[in-house]
């Protein structure tokens, strides 16, 4: 079945050690989302690839990075986590940005930094 | 003002009855409306959307969009304890920008 996928499904890592959380997708899709989600609050969007074009939300801290080496996968990077960052972190993919194109997400990874 | 506020609830309701969850947003000019439904500690799951003013019905859920009040809705009917999770509503113009999400409880 055409989804997405993240890995881990759980990460634990120490204060200020760097992470990278993959997304990967089989549907093709151009758009590539990484949203945060903290506990009982309703997911942010981090940033977005359109194919190879970056977009960083203005207020996306400097200290989350994404890289797309190509359509299927994308990563998230934290740079040094603090715990702040503690979080879910869910990607989506879209077909393309227009109003009516659905997001389809993935099951989330789950970030615990101690 | 937050582009899109979610009555917060929390939202109880017996087995078979009607939920109702409702959002109010700012008007951003060309939009869509999407709802999902997220249980708890996964990611959240796609009901449905909506774009033209009116309603739109598919299964048991029907959404409403009145672009002249910037409000939007959603009907749970027969409401069943398997659409016990969280409902966010998320404006759409390029990105979702999501509401704070309402709890839904089905009692037995």
């Amino acid at each position: 079945d055409a989804m997405v996928i993240q890995n881990p499904r759980y990460q634990v890592t120490q204060f200020g050690k760097p992470v990278t959380l993959s997304c990967s997708q089989t549907l093709n899709h151009n758009v590539m989302y990484w949203y945060q989600q903290k506990s009982s609050q309703a997911p942010k969007l981090l940033f977005h690839y359109y194919d190879k074009d970056f977009n960083n939300e203005a207020d996306t801290p400097d200290n989350f990075q994404s890289r797309r080496p190509n359509t299927s996968f994308c990563f998230l990077d934290i740079r040094s986590p603090g715990l702040g960052d503690a979080a879910m972190y869910l990607c989506a993919t879209s077909r393309e940005l227009g109003v009516t194109d659905t997001q389809y997400f993935g099951p989330g990874t789950r970030l615990t930094v101690l | 003002q937050k582009e899109v506020e979610q009555n917060s609830g929390p939202l109880s309701v017996p087995e078979g009855a009607i939920a109702s969850l409702n959002c109010t947003y700012s008007d951003r000019g060309s939009q869509s409306f999407f709802w999902y439904r997220q249980y708890s500690g996964k990611s959240p799951e796609l009901i449905m959307f909506i774009y033209s003013n009116g309603d739109k019905e598919d299964g048991r859920f029907t959404a409403q969009l009145n672009k002249a009040s910037h409000y939007v809705s959603l009907l749970i009917r027969d409401s069943q304890p398997s659409d016990s999770a969280t409902y966010l509503c998320a404006l759409h113009d390029y990105k979702l920008s999501f509401g704070a999400g309402t709890t839904v409880t089905v009692r037995a």
